[in-house]
C-alpha cells in the first residue's frame, strides 16, 4: 500500500540549474506534504512543507508546487549546488499529524 | 540546535533476543515517532505516541513491538523477539505540537539494527 511514490530513483543535475523533483499520491484526504532531505548515515532534515489548501510555497532557493487535481507535488531547487546532493523523500500525512507517510526517495546528484 | 539523539548507533543482536532502541527525543515535543527503513527500500511508519500512549501504529507494529516514555527525556522501541527482518535502520522522530501541521519531524540520525 503505497500512498505516495516517487517514481524516479535517481537524478543528475549540472550545478547552477534546476532540480526538479517529483512525487505522486494516492489519498485525497491528505492535509500536509513536505520534503525532507537525507545525507548518509544521518536522519531525515526537514526541508519545507506544504499545506493541501495552497498550491505553491517557496524558501528561498526551494520551491514546492502542489497540484490536488493531479494528486502531484514537486520540490524545485534553483539554483542547484553541489551540497544539494542527497536523497529527497517527500513525505504526507492526514489532519491528525499521527502518520506520515513517506516515499521512496529520490537520489539526487548536482555535478560541479 | 536541539537534535533527537538515538543509542547505539549500531546494534548487533542474534535472531530471538530483545532488544531496546533509545532515542531522546528534543526536549519540548510532544509527539513522538519510531521508524524503519530496510536497506534500499522507503521510510516506513511503524508508530506514533502522544500523552503516553499510543496514537497510531501501523501494520508492522505487531505483538513483538513496543514502545515506552521511561521518564521524563527518553523513548524506546522494543523488539521482543528480533527477527532477521528486523534487520534496517530505525529512526527516532519527535515533533512539537503545534495549531496545525506546521512543525515538522526532527528525526535522529538512526540506530542500525542487524540481526544475525
Amino acid at each position: 500500500d503505497q500512498q505516495v511514490k516517487q517514481n524516479s530513483p535517481s537524478l543528475s543535475v549540472q550545478e547552477g540549474r534546476i532540480s526538479i523533483l517529483n512525487c505522486d499520491y494516492t489519498n485525497s484526504m491528505f492535509d500536509y506534504f513536505l520534503w525532507y532531505k537525507k545525507y548518509p548515515a544521518e536522519g531525515p532534515t526537514f526541508l519545507i512543507s506544504i499545506s493541501s489548501i495552497k498550491d505553491k510555497n517557496e524558501d528561498g532557493r526551494f520551491t514546492v508546487f502542489l497540484n490536488k487535481s493531479a494528486k502531484h507535488l514537486s520540490l524545485h531547487i534553483v539554483p542547484s549546488q553541489p551540497g544539494d546532493s542527497a536523497v529527497y523523500f517527500c513525505a504526507a500525512t492526514l489532519n491528525t499529524g499521527n502518520q506520515f507517510y513517506f516515499g521512496t526517495g529520490t537520489s539526487l546528484t548536482v555535478i560541479p | 540546535e536541539p537534535e533527537v539523539t538515538q543509542t547505539p548507533s549500531h546494534q548487533v543482536t542474534q535472531m530471538g533476543q530483545e532488544v531496546i532502541l533509545r532515542c531522546v527525543p528534543i526536549s519540548n515535543h510532544l509527539y513522538f515517532y519510531w521508524y524503519r527503513q530496510i536497506l534500499g527500500q522507503k521510510v516506513e511508519f511503524l508508530v506514533s505516541f502522544y500523552n503516553n500512549e499510543i496514537s497510531e501504529k501501523s501494520e508492522i507494529f505487531d505483538d513483538q513491538f513496543s514502545v515506552e516514555r521511561p521518564d521524563g527525556s527518553n523513548f524506546t522501541l522494543k523488539i521482543r523477539s528480533t527477527k532477521l527482518e528486523d534487520s534496517a535502520m530505525y529512526f527516532c522522530a519527535s515533533r512539537q505540537q503545534g495549531a496545525g501541521l506546521n512543525q515538522p519531524q526532527h528525526f535522529g540520525d538512526g540506530t542500525r539494527l542487524s540481526i544475525l
